[in-house]
């Protein structure tokens, strides 16, 4: 079975904190995504990789970054935590569109 | 662009009735289309898919779903609901499009089972 595992399942920062959150990924996906999910908007994109060391935005990327130095890890950073960037994460890979994508469990963060 | 629609925020059915999901997407081409299940406090587990072939699709958990091109659905079905089917449901589309193969949720469906 693919496994995604996302690092943290609850954190809590502080407004104005580094914040890393990471996710690995152990079928060799060339695909990576991050997704944020709220309540009545569903699943948002945030970037998205294809490769190592590339990335795309997505819908929704500003106040975010993300690392990808190997293919089966990609880190979703948020440069300055600020409360409107508490939600739920999710992290997915794939292989090709036609697979669809695999999610980790998701990290729950709150931003006080 | 693709999108997704899911016209129904929240269901309500009873154990043991039959269950229907919507689902309207905008695409120009045929699209890929998903359907994903998150149980509460969980990630989302793939359920079915459809890229091409028969348009009925069967999946997991004893879920369906049929393409209709002519109505942009790709509405999900299960003939008789489990209490353990309670959870909400995401359907998502894809386009192929080297480098950029994303895909697209709608706001979700949460299902509530009442015995």
């Amino acid at each position: 079975d693919v496994k995604v595992t996302q690092s943290s399942r609850y954190l809590v920062k502080r407004t104005g904190e580094k914040v890393f959150l990471e996710c690995v990924q152990d079928m060799d996906h060339e695909n990576m995504f991050w997704y944020r999910q709220d309540p009545g908007l569903g699943l948002r994109l945030i970037y998205f990789s294809y490769d190592v060391k590339m990335k795309e935005k997505g819908d929704i990327p500003e106040g975010y970054s993300v690392s990808r130095e190997k293919k089966e890890r990609f880190s979703l950073i948020l440069e300055s935590a600020s409360t409107n960037q508490t939600s739920m994460y999710l992290c997915a890979s794939g292989s090709s569109i036609e697979a669809g994508a695999f999610f980790g469990q998701g990290t729950r963060l709150t931003v006080v | 662009a693709q999108s997704v629609t899911q016209p129904d925020i929240h269901i309500t059915v009873s154990e043991g009735a039959s269950l229907e999901l919507r689902c309207n997407y905008s695409y120009g081409a045929t699209p890929y289309l998903f359907w994903y299940v998150q149980s509460p406090g969980q990630g989302l587990q793939l359920l079915l898919k459809y890229f091409s072939g028969d348009t009925l699709v069967q999946g997991i958990k004893g879920f369906e779903a049929e393409f209709k091109r002519s109505q942009s659905s790709f509405n999900l079905r299960k003939p008789s609901v489990h209490w353990s089917d309670a959870a909400e449901y995401f359907c998502a589309v894809g386009a192929p499009n080297f480098g950029n193969e994303k895909l697209t949720f709608g706001t979700g469906t949460r299902l509530t089972i009442i015995p």
